[in-house]
């Protein structure tokens, strides 16, 4: 039982490259997230997929777009990348049953550097 | 949207308790989480209290809730090297089923 994985792990792009972002998660998870982790900023929610077939924008989705591929995986694409988005990426599942206690398991994060 | 303020630093001595505060704005969350991310890691739940709730103690960790402030704190007992971590606290963004974190409150230990 992995919980939560993401690669690649470390990424260097140049300005105007494009990439994706892997996620998967083993615990049969609804909900899946992507967030972004800037010093001094705390994690922003960029976009989320409340259940399979479904995505949804965040605070910060401009410049990403995303796929929920099938219930186990959400990938985060840049199709153009900007030095702005140089970050540290987490993914993160969720069951959310409608009961108020609710638990985001996160995977390692993919460090990002755009130059 | 949801607003979740911490303080960036806390460093303190080994053997001393730390005491880690939050403010937030909306009250609406049912429950209110304490997240941990340690060096090159991703965040792991730590703690949390139900909202009807003043105080919940789990071993070193205390966390009192002030509902009418909307102040959340986190007191852990006798710090050690290894709590040398970020803490994040959050709450319940029922819209979007998602966290809101704090910017989160990085913990140094000093031996």
């Amino acid at each position: 039982n992995a919980g939560v994985t993401q690669t690649p792990k470390f990424q260097v792009l140049k300005t105007g490259q494009s990439m994706t972002l892997q996620c998967a998660q083993d615990m049969n998870h609804n909900s899946m997230y992507w967030y972004r982790q800037d010093p001094g900023m705390g994690l922003r929610l960029i976009y989320y997929s409340a259940s399979e077939g479904t995505t949804d924008k965040g605070e910060v989705p401009n410049g990403y777009n995303v796929s929920r591929l099938n219930k186990r995986e959400f990938s985060l694409r840049l199709e153009s990348a900007a030095p702005s988005q140089t970050s540290v990426y987490f993914c993160a599942s969720s069951e959310y049953t409608g009961g108020a206690f609710f638990e985001q398991y996160f995977g390692p994060g993919t460090r990002l550097t755009v130059t | 949207g949801e607003d979740v303020e911490q303080s960036l630093f806390l460093s303190v001595r080994e053997g001393d308790s730390s005491v880690i505060n939050c403010t937030y704005t909306d009250s609406s969350s049912t429950y209110l989480y304490w997240y941990k991310q340690e060096p090159g890691a991703g965040l792991q739940l730590l703690t949390y209290i139900f909202s009807n709730m003043d105080m919940k103690q789990d071993q070193r960790l205390t966390v009192l809730l002030n509902k009418k402030d909307k102040h959340l704190s986190l007191r852990i007992a006798d710090t050690q090297t290894g709590d040398s971590a970020i803490y994040f606290c959050a709450v319940m963004d029922t819209g979007r089923r998602a966290l809101t974190f704090g910017s989160g409150t990085r913990l140094q230990v000093q031996p």
